[in-house]
C-alpha cells in the first residue's frame, strides 16, 4: 500500500481556516486520496475524496498537488466540533477497498 | 440521512465465550467492513464482504472469527472463544460499491467489547 505522512498534531483557533497537510510521494496513477476523521469516542467519519482535481463538499476542500505527491484538506473555518484525528489515506484500485489508518493528525481547536 | 447502525453499544463477555456483534449497513450498500480499533491504537482492518462472500481478510481475522450477512439488513461478526486481548472497539461499515478506490465508506458508532 502506498504510504502517506501527516504531522503528528496541528492546533487551531476557533472561526479559523485550517490546512491539514499530507505527503504521498508514492502515489500510484489509479491511487484515490481519502481522507477521513475520528472524533473523541467515535467512528471514523468520511470527510472527502478526490483523484486529480480539488474537491469542495459541505464539510471541506480538498487540494490536491499537480503531481499529486501530496495533498491539503482545507476546513474553512474550524468549530470546537472539528476537534478530531484526521486520517489521508490512499485508496487503491483493485483492493475492495480496505482503509489502511494510520496515527493521523490531531486537531486541537481552542476558543 | 442514511447511517449505519451497531448493537450492542457496550459487550462485556468472559474468556472463552462467544460473541455476535450485529450491523445494519446502509440499505443501498452492497459492501461491508469489520475494523477493529484497540484503545489507544490505530484503527485496523478485519474483513470486507461481498455478495455473500469474503472479499478480503487480514491476519487478524482468524478462524475465531467469521461473518455473515444472515437476511437482507444485517451484517455480523462472531468471535467463537473470546480471548482478553479481543478487548477493542469493533466498527462496521458499508460502501455502495468498491474495487476503485472511488467510493467513501460509512461507519458506524461501533460496539465496544470487553473480556474478562
Amino acid at each position: 500500500d502506498a504510504k502517506t505522512t501527516q504531522p503528528n498534531s496541528m492546533e487551531s483557533n476557533e472561526e479559523e481556516p485550517v490546512h491539514l497537510p499530507c505527503n504521498h510521494s508514492t502515489i500510484s496513477g489509479t491511487d484515490y486520496i481519502h481522507w477521513y476523521r475520528q472524533l473523541p469516542s467515535q467512528g471514523p467519519e468520511y470527510v472527502i475524496h478526490g483523484l486529480t482535481s480539488n474537491v469542495n463538499n459541505r464539510m471541506a476542500s480538498l487540494a490536491i498537488a499537480e503531481d499529486r505527491k501530496s495533498s491539503t484538506l482545507i476546513l474553512h473555518r474550524a468549530t470546537l466540533r472539528d476537534a478530531a484525528v484526521y486520517y489521508c489515506i490512499l485508496l487503491s484500485i483493485g483492493t475492495a477497498s480496505k482503509l489502511t489508518f494510520g496515527t493521523g493528525t490531531r486537531l486541537q481547536v481552542t476558543l | 440521512e442514511p447511517e449505519v447502525t451497531q448493537t450492542p453499544s457496550h459487550q462485556v463477555t468472559q474468556m472463552g465465550q462467544e460473541v455476535i456483534l450485529r450491523c445494519v449497513p446502509i440499505s443501498n450498500h452492497l459492501y461491508f467492513y469489520w475494523y477493529r480499533q484497540i484503545l489507544g491504537q490505530k484503527v485496523e482492518f478485519l474483513v470486507s464482504f461481498y455478495n455473500n462472500e469474503i472479499s478480503e481478510k487480514s491476519e487478524i481475522f482468524d478462524d475465531q472469527f467469521s461473518v455473515e450477512r444472515p437476511d437482507g439488513s444485517n451484517f455480523t461478526l462472531k468471535i467463537r472463544s473470546t480471548k482478553l486481548e479481543d478487548s477493542a472497539m469493533y466498527f462496521c461499515a458499508s460502501s455502495a460499491a468498491s474495487g476503485t478506490g472511488a467510493y467513501e465508506q460509512y461507519f458506524g458508532p461501533g460496539t465496544r467489547l470487553t473480556v474478562t
